[in-house]
């Protein structure tokens, strides 16, 4: 197994446009959590989805949204991208959802110009 | 309000000495809490977790909710310890279900 798996590797946008990431847990696990690194700071929690519904969310602004998918895997997407958006973001999959143990992705590198 | 805090960016250690990474916690109720590494060049990975109570590569974590603390300690530092901890909570908040990582620590082991 490859682990989480997340695409694309590097995103370049331009404020206003939006953005779709995708992400593949680790086979068998079932929650899928998304995480905005900014350079310098730790992992700041998005969103985290178990069983396709939403468990938990973050302070981030409704231009976040995302989804989770009947094979597990899911999608993040951020409308209206601004200058701040730009961070590495980062899936974590765990069996079921709470606070299991979450194993990371690589990270998708947003990057917003 | 949820937080971690985790008072140095960086500490430089020599191999063989003593390390203890600090993270102090605000949370209204019963958190759970984690130290997570990430070696250079790898993922972000689960160190421990205070619940399992293990020694992982000879690291230890003792939760002390009175002082609403969760430290990290290793009694003779390793050149391959060398990385990047983060102390993190998992709880609950309005909108469910809650992570809340702090800032990390930069832990550097000199030869």
């Amino acid at each position: 197994d490859a682990g989480v798996t997340q695409s694309p590797t590097h995103l370049i946008k331009t404020r206003g446009q939006h953005v779709t990431l995708r992400c593949s847990p680790i086979s068998g696990h079932k929650s899928v959590s998304w995480y905005q690194q900014v350079l310098g700071q730790g992992p700041q929690f998005i969103f985290q989805y178990y069983e396709k519904e939403e468990r938990g969310r973050g302070n981030f602004p409704d231009r976040f949204s995302a989804r989770q998918f009947p094979n597990y895997s899911s999608e993040l997407n951020v409308n209206a991208l601004l200058l701040g958006d730009s961070a590495l973001y980062l899936c974590a999959s765990s069996l079921i959802g709470g606070n299991n143990e979450q194993f990371f992705g690589p990270g998708t590198r947003l990057t917003v110009l | 309000a949820q937080r971690v805090t985790q008072p140095e960016k960086l500490l430089s250690v020599f191999k063989g000495a003593p390390v203890e990474l600090k993270c102090n916690y605000s949370y209204s109720g019963s958190p759970e809490l984690f130290w997570y590494v990430q070696y250079s060049r790898q993922r972000l990975q689960l160190l421990l977790r205070h619940i399992s109570r293990e020694s992982i590569k000879g690291f230890t974590a003792d939760l002390n909710k009175g002082e609403t603390s969760f430290h990290l300690k290793k009694p003779f530092a390793q050149e391959e310890d060398s990385a990047m901890y983060y102390c993190a909570l998992s709880g609950y908040r309005n909108y469910g279900q809650n992570f809340v990582f702090g800032p990390g620590t930069r832990l550097s082991v000199l030869p």
